[in-house]
């Protein structure tokens, strides 16, 4: 079966670093998303990657291994704001996203 | 670009009747809309796709005939709960996909509906 694990909640302290991994299994792969989620409003794209490796967004990175089916997503230099939930996404073969639960960052100052 | 506008926002309705929310896209045309559904704490439900101009493909336990889904237009999507109940109660979202090249889906902002 298709399936997405990422840790339901974190917490990290604001000014810091904080890396939210996400492990996926789908039918075929055709990327892997990013989505930030404020709490009753809809999510917002933050990053796709369909390569291995790194790509640097700013204050957020995502990261892509497709052989350890693994990607984390990299947000530094916290603030009060990126208190949100973040949905892992990855596409299968029929271009369908198949959604992680998300997880919940809580930032404290 | 690529903005989702979703209507209406808010939705109080009685059991029993029947609530349309409508999905457009504003700067761009969208090949594939889909919705879905999203309860408290709990990840994002897809509940069908459609493509412009074609029946709706409902997601496995997504009554079709409840949820009807209506995409006329390369802009505009439409869902309607019919006979709604309270535990239809929840979170509605659409998204595009512009086609071509892209994959990735734009939001729109949601529809809170809540059936009393």
């Amino acid at each position: 079966g298709q399936n997405i694990d990422q840790p339901t909640e974190m917490t990290a302290t604001e000014g810091a670093i904080v890396q939210i991994n996400c492990t996926y299994q789908t039918s075929g792969f055709n990327g892997l998303f990013w989505y930030q989620q404020h709490a009753g409003e809809a999510p917002t794209f933050l990053s796709y990657n369909v390569l291995d490796g790194l790509e640097e967004k700013g204050r957020f990175s995502s990261f892509l291994s497709r052989s350890k089916g693994y990607s984390y997503l990299l947000l530094k230099e916290l603030q009060m704001k990126d208190s949100a939930s973040y949905l892992c996404a990855a596409m299968d073969s029929n271009y369908q996203l198949i959604w992680g639960a998300g997880t919940k960052l809580i930032i404290k100052p | 670009g690529a903005v989702v506008s979703q209507h209406p926002s808010r939705v109080i309705c009685k059991s029993g009747t029947s609530v349309k929310i409508e999905c457009r896209s504003l700067d761009f045309q969208a090949t594939t809309m889909f919705w879905y559904r999203q309860f408290p704490k709990q990840s994002l439900m897809l509940m069908a796709t459609s493509n412009e101009g074609s029946k709706a493909t409902y997601e496995q336990g997504v009554e079709k005939d409840k949820f009807l889904i209506n995409h006329a237009s390369l802009t505009l999507s439409t869902l309607t709960v019919t006979s709604a109940h309270p535990e239809d109660s929840s979170f509605y979202i659409c998204s595009a996909r512009s086609g071509g090249d892209s994959y990735e889906q734009y939001f729109g902002p949601g529809t809170r509906l809540t059936v009393t």
